[in-house]
């Protein structure tokens, strides 16, 4: 079945610096990703959804130029966070719409910025 | 491999009867379940949850049942409602609490 890895799981760092995120489809072809923040309660927030060799279209409210998305490829989206702040400590999740309009869910990233 | 498998990928039910989602999974690790409700161009919006030392939870008319024998979970909408229209996904975490395994969910239509 169709698999969407995350990585890092859990990446730790200091205020100011960038991380980068990686999503990838492990055995099929995402035109579209999405990536979405945990909030408390558990619910996920759209942040933005990319398309391979577009740019993303992101959600009102998210910085795009804080939350960098690139879709090189059709299996891999990149999402960094430039200039990371406590705030912006959260879990993040990506997903990969498969052919057959499937949304595959990836396992998640928890981000701790210090 | 999907760890957490939704079998059904879609559902019609009757306004006013019972909604059943399922779902599966493989690791016997997993000790925390959630459902999640979806409408398109949102996120997942958290519905209810279940820990594996219960094996039902009611909230409403959403009632969440654990077979941990059979590693399935059920998610029960009762009575179903028109605004219930929407993907269902249920996701698993592992007590260490750091990732999370989606299903592929179920849209579920309910008919007025």
């Amino acid at each position: 079945g169709a698999v969407v890895s995350q990585h890092p799981s859990w990446v730790i760092c200091k205020s100011g610096t960038s991380v980068k995120i990686e999503c990838r489809s492990l055995d099929f072809q995402a035109t579209t990703m999405f990536w979405y923040r945990q909030f408390p309660k558990q619910s996920l927030m759209l942040m933005a959804t990319s398309n391979e060799g577009s740019k993303a279209t992101y959600e009102q409210g998210v910085e795009k130029d804080k939350f960098l998305i690139n879709h090189a490829s059709l299996t891999l989206s990149t999402l960094t966070v430039t200039s990371a702040h406590p705030e912006d400590s959260s879990f993040y999740i990506c997903s990969g719409l498969a052919d057959t309009d499937t949304q595959y869910f990836g396992p998640g990233t928890r981000l701790t910025v210090l | 491999d999907q760890q957490v498998k939704q079998n059904s990928p879609s559902l019609s039910v009757q306004e006013g009867r019972i909604s059943i989602l399922n779902c599966d999974y493989t690791n016997s690790m997993f000790d925390y379940f959630l459902w999640y409700k979806k409408y398109p161009a949102e996120g997942p919006t958290f519905l209810i949850s279940i820990s594996s030392i219960k094996d039902k939870n009611e909230d409403g008319r959403f009632t969440v049942f654990l077979n941990k024998s059979a590693k399935h979970l059920s998610l029960h909408i009762v009575p179903s409602q028109p605004g219930d229209s929407a993907v269902y996904f249920c996701a698993a975490q592992t007590n260490t609490g750091n990732q999370f395994y989606f299903g592929t969910g179920t849209s579920l239509t309910v008919i007025p």
